[in-house]
């Protein structure tokens, strides 16, 4: 079984830390992806990562950075912590079998609350 | 830009009666992926069921089983014999094929709706 393990379930930082959320898989999957969901909005793409060293902005990356400088790991960072970015965090992996037949499942970690004060 | 709309903020059901769960997309796409995901309470988010969308069949997976109508944009998710660890949130999510696309193209993004809780009530 895929196994994706994110750093810390809960985490409580204050206005101005920087953050670090890490995410690890087990797969060997090309692809990782960084969500936030917050109740009403769904999963919204922060940013995501086809390769090491290589990452595309998602819908909602302004506040957030990532690091991926090993396969297996896929890291968020909050360069400046703030209150609106209180949230669940979830990391996703994939692989891509081919791209012309592609249809990966997203296997996800256990997400990681985090609460900005 | 392609978008998913669950309707049903909350649904509730009887232990052991059928549930269905709507949601609606939007797209210009003809070939795509549609996917329902579950998410238990405090619990990782896991795959539930997978519709490719030039296929007619229905998909089914035990008592899951789904309702794709490509004209319509309707991707429903029913329910058979609810049980109590069928409560969860429940989310719609859209992918466009990759089939003549780079990878570098947007349209690898899950589109997510924002979610169904159902309650199963004992």
């Amino acid at each position: 079984d895929v196994k994706v393990t994110q750093s810390s379930r809960y985490l409580v930082k204050r206005t101005g830390e920087k953050v670090f959320l890490e995410c690890v898989q087990d797969m060997d999957h090309e692809n990782m992806f960084w969500y936030r969901q917050d109740p009403g909005l769904g999963l919204r793409l922060i940013y995501f990562s086809y390769d090491v060293k290589m990452k595309e902005k998602g819908d909602i990356p302004e506040g957030y950075s990532v690091s991926r400088e090993k396969k297996e790991r896929f890291s968020l960072i909050l360069e400046s912590a703030s209150t609106n970015q209180t949230s669940m965090y979830l990391c996703a992996s994939g692989a891509t079998h081919n791209i012309a037949q592609s249809t990966d499942t997203q296997y996800f970690g256990p997400g990681t609350r985090l609460t900005v004060l | 830009a392609q978008t998913v709309t669950q309707s049903q903020p909350e649904m509730s059901v009887q232990e052991a009666e059928t549930v269905t769960l709507s949601c609606t997309y939007d797209t210009s796409e003809s070939d795509y992926y549609l996917f329902w995901y579950k998410q238990p309470p405090s619990r990782q988010m896991i795959l539930v069921i997978r519709q490719e969308a030039y296929k007619q069949q229905n998909a089914t997976e035990n008592r899951f089983s789904v309702n794709f109508q490509k004209a319509a944009k309707s991707f429903s998710l029913k329910i058979s014999d609810s049980q109590l660890g069928d409560a969860a949130m429940y989310f719609c999510a859209y992918r466009s094929s990759v089939r003549a696309l780079v990878w570098l193209n947007s349209n690898y993004q899950l589109i997510w709706g924002a979610g169904t809780k159902l309650i199963i009530k004992p």
